[in-house]
């Protein structure tokens, strides 16, 4: 079975505090993600990795940057946490195969934002 | 432009009651299409990948199927255990990133 875990299940932090969360899968995949997902706007991606060190902007990469040194551990980094940075962090993984790729979504990490 | 939509936004069944959940797709190209469900403060849960037109997948009660412009999801003889929120996603080539999801079914069933 695919396992993709993350640091924290709930964290609480300052407005300005530098945020970090980790995910780590097992399953040796290329493709790992970073989503937030809040109600009314769905899953909405912030960044994507394909392979070690290489990483492209998803659709709201504002006040985030990501951090891939090895395959299996990705980090999602808010430089100065702000209250609208409030939300569901979610990290998938999905392998490169032919590029048909099944993402696989960790527990998640609820984050607030005071 | 590319967009998923999910129907009906909320279901509430009586248990044994079956129903359907629809995606629609407008895309240009598909990769692939996955159905998740997603428990509350959980993280989505994988169910089904399908790939072309004519494709089913069948998991306990949960039956899968694709068309060129849409989905179902058949739930037959629900229970209780089943109320979630069901996502379907599309992914879209060029790149393993392009993935649109929908906004999601919430179902209830009622004992």
């Amino acid at each position: 079975d695919v396992k993709v875990t993350q640091s924290s299940r709930y964290l609480v932090k300052r407005t300005g505090e530098k945020v970090f969360l980790e995910c780590v899968q097992d399953m040796d995949h290329e493709n790992m993600f970073w989503y937030r997902q809040d109600p009314g706007l769905g899953l909405r991606l912030i960044y994507f990795s394909y392979d070690v060190k290489m990483k492209e902007k998803g659709d709201i990469p504002e006040g985030y940057s990501v951090s891939r040194e090895k395959k299996e551990r990705f980090s999602l980094i808010l430089e100065s946490a702000s209250t609208n940075q409030t939300s569901m962090y979610l990290c998938a993984s999905s392998p490169s195969v032919g590029g048909r790729g099944t993402q696989y979504f960790g527990p998640g990490t609820r984050l607030l934002v005071l | 432009e590319d967009q998923v939509t999910q129907s009906p936004e909320a279901l509430r069944l009586q248990e044994g009651e079956s129903s359907s959940l629809n995606c629609s797709y407008t895309v240009s190209g598909l990769r692939g299409l996955f159905w998740y469900r997603q428990d509350p403060g959980k993280g989505p849960e994988f169910l089904f990948t399908l790939y072309s037109a004519g494709e089913e997948k069948e998991k306990e009660r949960l039956k899968a199927t694709l068309t060129k412009k849409e989905s179902f999801l058949h739930i037959t003889a629900p229970k209780p255990e089943d109320s979630a929120t069901y996502l379907c996603a599309v992914h879209l080539p060029p790149s393993a990133s392009k993935i649109i999801f929908g906004s999601g079914t919430r179902l209830s069933i009622r004992p």
